[in-house]
């Protein structure tokens, strides 16, 4: 079982960043992350994988306004200058041992 | 382009059978092991299953475990998923992805389709 936790909502201005944490349970400080964007009637976007060291890499045309880093067990989503585009829930994944593992989201409202 | 598509989605009663497909094209497919992952209505993303490139190892969701089979064919750049005893909690839209290649091992989901919906109600 791979424990992967999000806080359910977060809201911030058009115009600021915002913070997006997600953590992994106990023992699995060393596990890579990936967080994913899901906006209503459209599949996932992948949008950066988030190494232990605090490493990263966005996916294919994300903007460098997303941005990753990593603290223990906690991988976090940093999206800078806020646009109405970006309301959307965001989901963090976790995979090892054969098996994948998602938070349960946290929906982003941008004010 | 890097493009995966669902089909199959439908509206069965419970008891019932579906078989989900997801044709891939723009990379190299037998070389990437994929996903099914699905969500309910109003709830998060749920891992179902996974299937290694060379088809030989697969991994099931507990509450998919023995209801579910995950295959491919790599001559056919598809993916499938074989659904049986269908419960109204199977309900939701169902979405393949692929996992990201590493030099040891895999990494995380890197490319995603729109997805197939299956309701599941009598």
């Amino acid at each position: 079982q791979l424990v992967v936790t999000q806080s359910p909502s977060a809201t911030a201005a058009l115009g600021a960043s915002v913070k997006l944490t997600c953590t992994l349970g106990a023992g699995l400080d060393k596990y890579a992350v990936a967080w994913h964007q899901k906006q209503p009637q459209k599949g996932p976007r992948f949008l950066m994988k988030i190494n232990s060291d605090g490493g990263h890499n966005r996916g294919d045309g994300i903007p460098d306004r997303f941005s990753g880093s990593s603290s223990g067990v906690e991988r976090v989503l940093t999206i800078s200058s806020l646009q109405l585009e970006d309301e959307a829930d965001y989901f963090c994944q976790t995979w090892g041992a054969g098996i994948r593992s998602f938070g349960g989201g946290t929906k982003l409202t941008v004010l | 382009e890097v493009q995966l598509v669902e089909s199959g989605g439908g509206l069965v009663k419970p008891g019932e059978s579906l078989r989900l497909s997801c044709t891939a094209s723009g990379f190299p497919f037998s070389t990437y092991s994929l996903n099914w992952v699905r969500q309910a209505p109003g709830k998060g993303l749920e891992w179902v299953a996974s299937i290694s490139s060379t088809n030989n190892y697969r991994e099931y969701a507990d509450s998919v475990k023995g209801r579910f089979t995950i295959s491919r064919d790599n001559a056919e750049n598809s993916l499938y998923l074989e659904m049986n005893s269908l419960r109204d909690g199977d309900t939701a839209v169902y979405f393949c992805s692929r996992d990201e290649v590493l030099a040891l091992g895999i990494g995380g989901m890197d490319v995603w389709g729109q997805g197939t919906t299956v309701t599941v109600s009598s």
